[in-house]
């Protein structure tokens, strides 16, 4: 079985440029998390849906970040405009209510020049 | 409110030998699932093992198991027969069963095995 996808796995950019990272989930999972992981602040959520509808956006940092989960198989995560300290490995991660486990996307590093 | 505590930043273990991580947590949910994960220099989070907050025995998943004190409110995460390979961060997370699916993590314990 696929695990979650994300993608692209690296992305460098310039300051202003706007990001949008992609994360497909594991097929049957109706709840998708976006983490952003930095060695300063650890592993912090974002944002996470359920059932495609956005629950809990408290951990987004500014009006900059938005996320949109369209379907049940896509989710995106931009940035718009990027700052350098938006530098950090952005992970996306599933899980179903049957299994009660949280699965990790392999991350995306996110550097803001 | 809920919150999970590790209180280690870093753990040495020589290979071969057993390691004990600690996590200890807090919840007015009465039903909660506890997690631990393991994040590789490579950076990709692995689940390793799940325990229940009524399960009655403590969970293991072949050299991992964890040791779940209920009224201690602790979850330690215990690895026999280290292996190089486990050189790793680990993560505990739990979540309130009746709370939501938010997931709430501790900040990591970077364990090095030693040959």
């Amino acid at each position: 079985d696929a695990g979650v996808i994300q993608s692209p796995r690296h992305e460098v950019t310039e300051m202003g440029q706007e990001v949008t990272l992609r994360c497909k989930p594991i097929s049957g999972h109706n709840s998708l998390f976006w983490y952003r992981q930095t060695m300063m602040r650890g592993l912090e959520l974002l944002i996470y849906f359920n059932n495609n509808v956005p629950i809990d956006d408290s951990g987004m940092p500014e009006d900059r970040f938005s996320a949109k989960m369209p379907n049940a198989s896509f989710s995106t995560l931009k940035i718009q405009p990027s700052e350098p300290r938006d530098s950090a490995v952005y992970f996306c991660a599933s899980m179903t209510g049957g299994t009660d486990t949280q699965y990790f996307g392999p991350g995306t590093r996110l550097t803001v020049l | 409110a809920q919150k999970i505590t590790q209180t280690q930043p870093g753990m040495f273990v020589q290979e071969k030998e057993a390691v004990t991580l600690d996590c200890t947590y807090d919840t007015s949910d009465p039903s909660y699932g506890l997690f631990w994960y393991k994040q590789p220099s490579s950076g990709e989070m692995i689940f390793l093992i799940y325990q229940g907050s009524y399960d009655q025995q403590n969970a293991t998943e072949g050299r991992y198991s964890l040791n779940f004190q209920k009224a201690r409110k602790s979850a330690n995460l215990v690895i026999s027969a280290s292996q190089l390979g486990d050189s790793a961060m680990y993560f505990c997370a739990m979540r309130g069963l009746n709370t939501g699916n938010q997931f709430y993590f501790g900040t990591g314990t970077s364990l090095t095995v030693i040959p």
